[in-house]
């Protein structure tokens, strides 16, 4: 079992500059979720697929902010012109859709986003 | 909308003391209710969970009894290690809707950061 994985673990970037992350999710799982946590705070939601369709996307997701999962499985997040608000921790998680309410989110290390 | 407070930290305890976290929440219908733990340099790893109402999870010696009439989900150990130090997060699950677009998504407390001294 891999378990949930993300790359890069660490990112820096300039003001302005777009950044693109990937989430390997555990592989037999259907739902793929990102959050972002900033310092201090828990981890807020972005948005979620199953398989690949994106199924609810947060307020937090501007449009500057646009996420995929093509054939169902890995899924990126791009942020194009970064901000420094940007900077925070981008999680990722997955679960297996159909277990009803014993269904279990496992998170990856993330990806931590500096925008300087 | 749905929300979760837990309180405020961060808490410092010897080894071997008891732990208490509280955590209330907010929320529509009967969400599920979860705990999860983050140690330094990790990511978030779930803790326990209760699905439904006087349910009770536990794991590595960590309980949280939900609480309906109080809308609540406290965590506590009778004896924490210097291993607990971490941080603590609450969170919730909505039930999920007929069209699916709601289920899923976590609503988490600020967390709370637990440091243990021998």
């Amino acid at each position: 079992d891999t378990g949930v994985s993300q790359d890069p673990r660490h990112k820096i970037t300039k003001r302005g500059q777009n950044v693109t992350f990937r989430c390997d999710p555990i592989s037999e799982h259907n739902r793929l979720y990102w959050y972002r946590q900033t310092l201090g705070q828990g981890p807020e939601f972005l948005t979620y697929f199953q398989n690949e369709a994106q199924l609810e996307k947060s307020r937090l997701l501007s449009d500057r902010f646009s996420a995929e999962r093509p054939k169902g499985s890995f899924s990126t997040l791009e942020i194009q012109r970064t901000e420094q608000g940007d900077s925070a921790m981008y999680l990722c998680a997955s679960s297996l859709a159909g277990t009803g309410s014993q269904e279990t989110q496992y998170f990856g290390p993330g990806t931590r986003l500096l925008v300087l | 909308g749905d929300s979760v407070t837990q309180m405020e930290g961060p808490v410092t305890l010897s080894e071997e003391a008891f732990l208490t976290i509280n955590c209330t929440y907010t929320a529509t219908g009967y969400p599920s209710l979860f705990w999860y733990v983050q140690y330094p340099g990790e990511g978030l790893q779930l803790l326990l969970k209760a699905t439904k109402a006087d349910d009770k999870g536990s794991n590595k010696g960590f309980e949280a009894t939900y609480r309906k009439e109080t809308t609540s989900f406290h965590l506590e150990k009778g004896s924490v290690q210097v291993s607990d130090s971490a941080v603590y997060f609450c969170a919730l699950r909505r039930p999920g809707n007929a069209g699916g677009t709601s289920y899923g998504k976590l609503t988490f407390g600020q967390g709370t950061i637990l440091t243990v001294h021998p």
